[in-house]
C-alpha cells in the first residue's frame, strides 16, 4: 500500500512563529501537493511540486514556501504564523498517472494562538 | 482553468429517500472527475471516478455518478439513503501537473 505520511497530526503554534510541516512518501513520484482544508472552502491548493527542487504555487500560496530537496520529502513552511492559518493540512500524492485520484496523508490539524 | 461548483453547501435527506448531490465542472480539455468522501474526523476516501469510459460510473456503497459533457455535469446519486451516509462529499477535476481541483464540499445529513 502506498504511505504518505505527515509527520504530526495536531500542532499548536503561536503567531509569529515559523512552523514546518512535513510530508514523506514512499513511492517514488515526481508530484507531491500541499493542501488547506476549511469548513465550506473545501481543499484548496497552496503549493505543489514536480520534481526535486522544483515547485509551483498553488491558489493560496501567500504566507507560505515549501522545500523539497529530496524526492520523499516535501516540507511546507509557514514563514511567520498567524491565525488565519489555523486549518487542516493535507499532503497528497497522485496514486496511478492522471487518472486514479490521490493517495493522502493522514493530515495535520494546526492551531495558531 | 478547471474549476467545480458544488451547488448546495448542506443537504439532508430521509433515510430510504434518493440522494442527489450535485457538482459542475469547467475544464478546458477532457477531464478525470472525482468525487470523494470524508466521514467526521476521517480521511478523504475516493468514491468514484470518471476517466472517459462509461459515462455512468459506480462506485462504493451504492454510489454513482453520471458524466454528462453538454451540461458539464457530474452529479452523485444514491437510490436509497442510509443513515451511515452522513458525511461530506467533494467533487474534483483534474488539472495540469496531475493537480486536482476540489469543489467547496457538501455535507450530507441523513435523519431517521
Amino acid at each position: 500500500d502506498v504511505k504518505v505520511t505527515q509527520s504530526s497530526r495536531y500542532l499548536v503554534k503561536r503567531t509569529g512563529e515559523k512552523v514546518f510541516l512535513e510530508c514523506v512518501q514512499d513511492m517514488d513520484h515526481e508530484n507531491m501537493f500541499w493542501y488547506r482544508q476549511d469548513p465550506g472552502l473545501g481543499l484548496r491548493l497552496i503549493y505543489f511540486s514536480y520534481d526535486v527542487k522544483m515547485k509551483e504555487k498553488g491558489d493560496i500560496p501567500e504566507g507560505y514556501s515549501v522545500s523539497r530537496e529530496k524526492k520523499e520529502r516535501f516540507s511546507l513552511i509557514l514563514e511567520s504564523a498567524s491565525t488565519n492559518q489555523t486549518s487542516m493540512y493535507l499532503c497528497a500524492i497522485p496514486r496511478e498517472g492522471n487518472s486514479d485520484g490521490y493517495t493522502f496523508g493522514s493530515g495535520t490539524r494546526l492551531t495558531v494562538v | 482553468a478547471q474549476s467545480v461548483t458544488q451547488l448546495g453547501s448542506h443537504v439532508s435527506v430521509s433515510e430510504g429517500a434518493l440522494v442527489l448531490l450535485r457538482c459542475n465542472y469547467s475544464s478546458s480539455v477532457p477531464p478525470y472527475l472525482f468525487w470523494y468522501v470524508q466521514y467526521p474526523n476521517q480521511g478523504l476516501q475516493l468514491l468514484l471516478k470518471y476517466t472517459s469510459a462509461a459515462t455512468l460510473v459506480k462506485g462504493i456503497n451504492g454510489f454513482e455518478a453520471e458524466f454528462k459533457k453538454s451540461e458539464t455535469s457530474f452529479h452523485l446519486t444514491k437510490p436509497s439513503a442510509h443513515m451511515s451516509d452522513a458525511a461530506e462529499y467533494f467533487c474534483a477535476v483534474t488539472g495540469g501537473y496531475n493537480k486536482l481541483i476540489f469543489g467547496a464540499g457538501t455535507r450530507l445529513a441523513v435523519h431517521p
